[in-house]
């Protein structure tokens, strides 16, 4: 089982539409999650963390599940901004790590006009 | 978050041959890290660059093929040794322990290397 598993996408969507990405960690002693956004051929860049009481910017939400061990990332009036590969990251909790992170392999989108 | 630069932004090089990435960060950070994103895949993580240090390198990366440095609290080097066409890759820096999550990292812009 991969440590962080995404949807396999890719979506498409109509511009104004909401998307859902989901995403399930293995690891129970996880205890950061981020989501980053990777546009082509570009570097990924923070979007936002997730905590466990679920947390908005603008259009975007995420929510933690820690029984289940599973994040989403919730995007409403989707522009054609938005058109990049979603990224569910993950801390890899291991004694004596040096705060480092799993990346899941990405969901992609695309805003259609 | 902190300005992370990377040289070069590109190569192609022959087999055989070695390549050093440099990265560079405006501010001290504690925790650099190098990554691999090869085609259409996600990051892999390569090693964690320890300042003063050996670097602490994940399983199936070892030090003879890619040696890192790493001098000051700003600065580090990958070397990609003896490459192969399987070294083709994009190879990312990124630094941590700058935001409110100890976790966040924040990424270099990469360097996209191309083995003949």
């Amino acid at each position: 089982r991969k440590e962080v598993e995404q949807d396999p996408g890719p979506f498409n969507v109509p511009e104004g539409a909401t998307v859902a990405f989901n995403c399930t960690y293995s690891n129970s002693a996880s205890q950061s999650f981020f989501w980053y956004r990777q546009d082509c051929r570009k570097e990924p860049k923070l979007l936002m963390s997730v905590y466990s009481s679920g947390n908005e910017d603008g259009r975007f939400t995420a929510q933690l599940n820690r029984a289940s061990q599973y994040i989403s990332l919730l995007i409403r009036d989707s522009k054609l901004s938005d058109s990049a590969t979603y990224l569910c990251v993950v801390n890899a909790f291991d004694l004596g790590s040096a705060r480092q992170l799993t990346f899941g392999s990405g969901t992609q989108l695309t805003v259609l006009p | 978050s902190a300005v992370i630069s990377q040289k070069p932004s590109r190569d192609i090089c022959q087999r055989g041959t070695s390549l050093t990435i440099q990265c560079q960060v405006d501010s001290q950070v504690t925790m650099m890290f190098w990554y691999r994103q090869q085609p259409g895949q996600s990051l892999t993580l390569i090693a964690t660059a320890n300042q003063g240090s050996e670097a602490t390198y994940e399983s199936g990366f070892v030090i003879d093929k890619f040696p890192i440095s790493r001098p000051n609290l700003t600065f580090s080097t990958l070397t990609v040794s003896n490459m192969s066409p399987e070294d083709s890759s994009i190879y990312l820096c990124s630094v941590g322990g700058l935001g409110t999550d100890s976790y966040e990292q924040y990424f270099g812009p990469g360097t996209r290397l191309t083995v003949t």
